[in-house]
């Protein structure tokens, strides 16, 4: 399993971009790049997967460079419904070893 | 809704109460799990299920007895509880174990408090 590095906590402002950097050197060849989104006392929500260069859908873009070892989840003007953890994994076992770490706190002000 | 539906949402009992906590799931997933997230902590494996056999049973004691009568349904049957055991009891699914990239579906959990 991959170790990743975010970010502890970000603020930002309704209607700007937010860009959170998620670190992975260690990164296997099959592993993928995995996002979740968690409010309190909710279950984490899947919000963007990939393996390489970009992908985009309707909530955010995930950028991934080359070579991998880092990812940066992007949100287009956040609003204050966005203030949630913003969970990054980097793994490959399917959901046998899901494993979560602390996740980046988002908070977003008025 | 992500599918994935648990009862009850909040829960409170004593130490030595019995309680179980149902998670149904509507997704047609073959794998599930329960997670444990205690206050400002990250979310914890406690069980996993496939194809309604237990693959993963990490180091949780036994007061903590999981069960899954198929694929749709998993419960969690607590008894004698301390009070370190209050958290957010999280199921999820997912289409398989095996696949690279398995995404996880989550419930809106349980909020248990033991006093």
């Amino acid at each position: 399993l991959a170790k990743t590095t975010q970010p502890i906590s970000m603020d930002s402002y309704e209607g700007q971009e937010v860009n959170i950097t998620c670190s992975h050197n260690n990164i296997a060849t099959n592993d993928y790049i995995t996002w979740y989104q968690q409010f309190p006392s909710q279950g984490p929500r899947f919000i963007i997967q990939g393996y390489k260069t970009k992908v985009t859908n309707e909530v955010a873009s995930l950028f991934i460079p080359a070579d991998r070892k880092s990812s940066t989840l992007s949100l287009p003007r956040v609003s204050l419904s966005d203030t949630a953890v913003y969970y990054c994994l980097a793994q490959n076992t399917g959901g046998f070893k899901t494993i979560f770490g602390a996740g980046t706190r988002l908070f977003v002000k008025a | 809704e992500t599918g994935v539906t648990q009862t009850p949402r909040h829960l409170v009992m004593g130490m030595t109460n019995k309680k179980s906590l149902k998670c149904e799931q509507h997704l047609g997933h073959n794998a599930m799990y329960w997670y444990k997230q205690s206050a400002k902590k990250p979310l914890e494996l406690m069980f996993v299920y496939s194809l309604e056999e237990r693959v993963e049973n990490n180091s949780v004691p036994s007061r903590f007895s999981p069960e899954c009568p198929n694929s749709s349904h998993l419960f969690l049957h607590l008894h004698t509880l301390q009070p370190e055991d209050s958290a957010l009891y999280l199921c999820a699914s997912s289409q398989d174990l095996d696949r690279d990239n398995e995404k996880l579906f989550f419930g809106s959990g349980t909020q248990l408090s033991v006093l």
